[in-house]
């Protein structure tokens, strides 16, 4: 158990419609990682928040977009869904000063 | 640009066996190196963190070596077990946005 939870588990969207998900970290862990992983893949690098300001970005467009709030929740947003959106969407949390990157059991997003 | 790469993509191997795991890194420039497992549809668990400056950390059956000038690390699994079937994963910590950089993982299958 890392104590980060997701939410929801599995979720199906078509294309073009709009998905929130959501990331529960532990108390004190004031950075959390978004990572999407697609079928066979290694988990790829969306965005990281610290401290409520996204400060890092991977090679996603800017309809992935993100918030992170003071009681250590987080939230990713996708826009206007793609079939290529569909994929393992996971969340990392990690404590100040520390590099140990706790994950998520992550939201199976499926866009039809 | 770091790329991850990982050797063999799937292997299988009769219970008890010893057995090694390969990772590969382009940029040497890393923070640290760290593996991870992942069961089918599940998410990312941790099982050892290699600092930079260090060459090799254990846990139990595990033992995880890095090699810095040569971009690579290896996990060594002793007496291998069928409950050690999973995906397992090594990703590169570094970069100007402290992420995690992946591999595709090696699909571990151990027989009874």
């Amino acid at each position: 158990e890392t104590g980060v939870t997701q939410s929801p588990t599995h979720l199906i969207k078509t294309r073009g419609q709009q998905v929130t998900l959501r990331c529960s970290s532990q108390s004190g862990h004031n950075t959390v990682s978004w990572y999407q992983q697609a079928l066979g893949q290694g988990p790829q690098f969306i965005f990281q928040y610290y401290r409520e300001e996204e400060n890092g970005r991977g090679n996603f467009p800017p309809r992935f977009s993100g918030l992170q709030f003071p009681n250590y929740s987080s939230e990713l947003n996708v826009n206007a869904l793609e079939l290529d959106d569909s994929a393992l969407y996971l969340c990392a949390s990690t404590r100040e000063a520390e590099e140990t990157q706790y994950f998520g059991p992550g939201t199976r997003l499926l866009v039809l | 640009k770091q790329e991850v790469t990982q050797i063999p993509a799937a292997l299988s191997v009769p219970e008890g066996e010893n057995l090694v795991l390969n990772c590969s890194f382009t940029d040497s420039a890393i923070y640290n190196l760290q593996w991870f497992r992942q069961d089918p549809g599940k998410g990312l668990t941790s099982l050892l963190l290699i600092q930079s400056s260090q060459r090799e950390q254990t846990s139990g059956r595990l033992n995880a070596s890095l090699d810095k000038s040569s971009g690579r690390s290896t996990l060594y699994i002793a007496a291998s077990q069928p409950g050690d079937s999973a995906t397992y994963l090594c990703a590169a910590l570094g970069g100007s946005q402290g992420n995690l950089i992946f591999g595709k993982g090696t699909k571990l299958s151990v027989k009874p």
